[in-house]
């Protein structure tokens, strides 16, 4: 069965402390794996597609990395800006597309 | 990058009316399209798939007489809550798998609508 699966619920950082948020998934085949970052009341915001393993993707303070059974976000030096819901999406090679439940992060001034 | 219009972002409306949410894709044909709900403090529970010119999809639990869906050009699906009750309240998102000439770009989200009913 497709399963997506991301740790920890929920993180609180101070700022300027860097961690990685955790995506583990268990697909027949893996055509994408996406990050979004959904702030509350908002839809989710696209942040990056990973397609195979050893694919790595910056931007700004986000890394994106990803093996053949997860996927990491570092976040490096956090803002209080950077407070949000992250999620992470993985599309088979069936199309179908399945979220895991989120990481909410909030990051202490 | 691809772009997916939602409207209304908010409506509030009567236990008992109906009402229609909007989903267009700005920039790229989205021959798919999908609806969510989400509760607060939870993850987007998929509601129903949407292809053009076709039926919708729906969920297991998801009542299609009630989530109305139209999906009737390449660029636009509807949702229309039907009679809608104070339970329904919730934030509806809608996304499009952005694809073209068999390659695919991924799925980009609208920005929610928040439905109230009172």
């Amino acid at each position: 069965e497709d399963q997506v699966t991301q740790s920890p619920e929920a993180l609180r950082l101070q700022e300027g402390e860097s961690s990685s948020l955790n995506c583990s998934y268990t697909v027949s085949g893996l055509r994408g794996l996406f990050w979004y970052r959904q702030d509350p009341g908002k839809g989710p915001e696209f942040l990056f597609t990973l397609y195979s393993a050893g694919e790595e993707k910056e931007k700004e303070r986000l890394k994106a990395t990803l093996t053949k059974k997860e996927s990491f976000l570092h976040i490096t030096a956090p803002k209080p800006e950077d407070s949000a819901t992250y999620l992470c999406a993985v599309t088979p090679l069936d199309d179908q597309f399945y979220f895991g439940t989120g990481t909410s992060l909030t990051v202490i001034p | 990058g691809a772009v997916v219009s939602q409207h209304p972002s908010r409506v509030i409306c009567k236990s008992g009316t109906s009402v229609k949410i909007e989903c267009r894709s700005l920039d790229f044909q989205a021959t798919t399209m999908f609806w969510y709900r989400q509760f607060p403090k939870q993850s987007l529970m998929l509601m129903a798939t949407s292809n053009e010119g076709s039926k919708a999809t729906y969920e297991q639990g998801v009542e299609k007489d009630k989530f109305l869906i139209n999906h009737a050009s390449l660029t636009l699906s509807t949702l229309t809550v039907t009679s809608a009750h104070p339970e329904d309240s919730s934030f509806y998102i809608c996304s499009a798998r952005d694809s073209m000439w068999g390659r695919f770009y991924g799925y980009t989200f609208g920005s929610g609508t928040r439905l109230t009913v009172v």
